[in-house]
């Protein structure tokens, strides 16, 4: 099965807000609010910023937001800092026998 | 603090078997879905499947399916992935990571065990 369709990158001055978007399918991102959000720096583990489509775990800065309208999620990161360069993820749940789609990663450059 | 600890990097042959473990730490082992993502040089991380231990039962991604066997031993809160029939393409970092039974998120990963497949 496809994976959830993201931008290749995404940039922006600090300070600023960016968006990255994360497109699926009534299968998966419009049919159930389990679209969750990844931050991997190089030679890391990833990191959950969003779960649940809009809830942050325990100690996820509240400059991360994310929403969904129909088939498509969006992760919002605003007031950029040099540390949010990283490749950010999305996923959701699919119901097909995979049950977890990964968007492709979009690379978010701090200008 | 939920830590997650994979065995060490191996080098394998093509046409071989590979067997990943990832300790976890931590309450409600049987509770949470474990699941394993890959990610091959440069590119984007891939789900690969998971087990739920309360249910005992693994699901896996198709195109896994046939040569991929996740398993979960809750007397030593480990989980395992094992990958037959090795070949180059299947070169990639190969993390395990806890998540809720509903497949929704994953909130602890694992440092990731680099499998390389080589003859």
């Amino acid at each position: 099965q496809s994976a959830l369709t993201q931008p290749a990158s995404v940039s922006g001055s600090p300070g600023q807000s960016i968006t990255i978007s994360c497109t699926g399918t009534r299968s998966n991102v419009g049919g159930y609010d389990r679209v969750s959000w990844y931050q991997q720096h190089p030679g890391k583990a990833p990191k959950l910023l969003i779960y649940d489509v809009t809830y942050r775990p325990s100690g996820i800065s509240d400059r991360f937001s994310g929403s969904k309208s129909a088939n498509t999620a969006s992760l919002t990161i605003s007031g950029l800092q040099p540390d949010d360069e990283a490749a950010y993820y999305c996923t959701s749940y699919t119901d097909t026998t995979t049950l977890v789609l990964f968007g492709g990663g979009t690379r978010v450059t701090v200008l | 603090q939920v830590q997650l600890v994979q065995s060490e990097t191996e080098v394998k042959n093509p046409g071989s078997s590979v067997r990943v473990s990832c300790k976890a730490s931590g309450d409600n082992f049987r509770n949470f879905a474990y699941s394993w993502v890959r990610q091959a040089p440069g590119q984007g991380l891939d789900w690969m499947g998971g087990i739920i231990p309360l249910i005992r039962q693994a699901f896996y991604a198709q195109r896994f399916q046939g040569r991929l066997t996740i398993t979960a031993d809750e007397s030593t809160t480990t989980a395992f992935m094992e990958l037959t029939n090795l070949q180059s393409e299947d070169t990639a970092l190969y993390f395990c990571a806890r998540g809720g039974s509903g497949w929704s998120y994953l909130d602890y990963w694992g440092l990731g065990t680099l499998i390389t497949v080589s003859a």
